[in-house]
């Protein structure tokens, strides 16, 4: 059973378009959100991250927006760049430290 | 401040054999995890393990997969008998001592079993 749902499994934006990427959890245990950004051939690279008493955090382009009753979060890349272009995963942590993955979305954006 | 090593970066084994992956965490952390990445799928969970303990053991096969991380020198996947089904990306990451909950992963050991 997939404990955290991701979409759209791949997504095409222009250049300076706003990226938006979706999941969604069953366990309301989890208590820390981290997105991950992952190149070809490399380790994925925590990029921004929530705790569920916060609705919205925002780093330069990249906000995450936290909807705790609907147990939904997600990812808004602002002004997209070609060099935005890689996979992201969502994730959420269990009270033991495990981390639970989505599947990924593999964005793409043309210049 | 060097980041979460492993080696080697790339293992290729035949079937029967047995693969030693190793990760050694960023300096100042003592958890580590190990995930596994199978083509087109995210990562899964296998082991959560700190200085001589393991805490939770829960994704790893019950044969074949043994983890360990001794007091001293770098935490070791250890797969025996590889099959094809193994060939697969294995990242480690590490947490810092106070057990925050940011994980910083390593580059990964990419396993090919032929």
């Amino acid at each position: 059973q997939q404990q955290v749902k991701q979409s759209p499994q791949s997504l095409i934006v222009q250049k300076g378009g706003i990226s938006i990427i979706n999941c969604a959890y069953e366990n309301t245990a989890f208590d820390y959100f981290p997105w991950y950004q992952q190149f070809p051939g490399k380790g994925p690279a925590l990029l921004i991250a929530i705790r569920p008493d916060v609705s919205e955090k925002k780093e330069g382009r990249f906000t995450i927006s936290f909807n705790k009753s609907a147990k939904q979060f997600s990812l808004h890349i602002m002004d997209s760049q070609p060099g935005d272009s890689a996979t992201y995963f969502c994730a959420a942590k269990s009270a033991l430290g495990r981390l639970y993955f989505g599947r990924g979305t593999q964005l793409t954006v043309w210049p | 401040n060097a980041g979460v090593m492993q080696n080697p970066r790339h293992l290729v084994r035949r079937r029967g054999q047995e693969a030693r992956l190793r990760c050694s965490p960023m300096k100042g952390h003592s958890h580590v995890y190990w995930y596994r990445q199978l083509p087109e799928e995210g990562l899964k969970f296998m082991v959560y393990l700190q200085k001589e303990n393991i805490i939770d053991e829960s994704g790893m096969p019950k044969e074949r997969f043994s983890a360990e991380f001794p007091k001293e020198g770098p935490s070791i996947l250890r797969i025996q008998q590889v099959v094809r089904g193994d060939s697969a990306a294995y990242f480690c990451a590490s947490s810092p001592v106070t057990g925050e909950s940011e994980q910083y992963f390593g580059p990964g050991t990419r396993l090919t079993v032929t």
